[in-house]
């Protein structure tokens, strides 16, 4: 099963300044179709998940532009450009290049200082 | 609207069985693989189970296997998820998901919780 290892698992942040979650994968995400299939996904607290980014750095519509995804290969970064009061959650990456099992990180959590 | 209501959650005892449903609204159910995610309280995101759009294929978590069945009814616009010889470590929230891309739709979740 591919791991995905996320860091920070806690990011305190304070309003206005950016936010960056690295998050790597045990074998390369890159698949056979040429596609790498590298989500992220926001959870506010007592919310469902919610998908932000897919294949690495395709935001999902209603997405702020102030969320980016990057990376390539094992290593990928969700970065938040100026933090916000409702970006605080847990946000988790995901790989479906390697599936079954589709594997998740352990998540982190952004807190305002 | 499009979106995604779970129901069939609640309190079991351990080795019983329980059976979740996903109705989906808005969109088109039949062309859509499905998921079942799984979230312990407090921890993090557990896929467990993906159904093809046509039934045509299922694949599981390994320790689901052999005990969780996911379904689906494409003329109700419904996917099912049944759960035998429930264990504590199966207590969680069970959201489904759309398959599209990988989880672009989800529900709210309905919460099983495994004690004697």
């Amino acid at each position: 099963d591919v791991v995905m290892t996320q860091s920070p698992l806690s990011l305190p942040v304070t309003l206005g300044q950016p936010a960056s979650i690295s998050c790597r994968s045990s074998q390369s995400l890159v698949h056979s179709d040429g596609n790498t299939y590298l989500n992220w996904f926001q959870q506010r607290p007592g919310q469902s998940p919610r998908r932000l980014i897919s294949y690495v750095s395709n935001r999902d519509s209603g997405v702020p532009d102030r969320f980016s995804g990057s990376g390539s290969g094992t290593d990928f970064t969700l970065k938040i450009s100026r933090v916000e009061a409702e970006d605080v959650g847990v946000y988790y990456c995901m790989q479906g290049t390697h599936w079954p099992p589709i594997t998740f990180g352990q998540g982190t959590r952004l807190e305002i200082k | 609207q499009v979106r995604l209501v779970e129901s069939g959650g609640g309190v079991v005892q351990p080795g019983r069985s329980l059976t979740l449903s996903c109705a989906a609204y808005g969109f088109s159910f039949s062309a859509s693989g499905m998921h079942w995610v799984r979230q312990a309280p407090g921890k993090g995101l557990e896929w467990v189970a993906v159904i093809w759009n046509d039934g045509s294929n299922r694949y599981y978590e390994d320790s689901v296997k052999g005990r969780f069945t996911i379904s689906r009814d494409n003329s109700k616009n419904r996917l099912y998820l049944q759960m035998n010889s429930l264990r504590a470590e199966d207590t969680a929230v069970y959201y489904c998901a759309r398959g599209d891309d990988f989880f672009d739709l989800w529900g709210q979740g309905t919460l099983v919780t495994v004690s004697s």
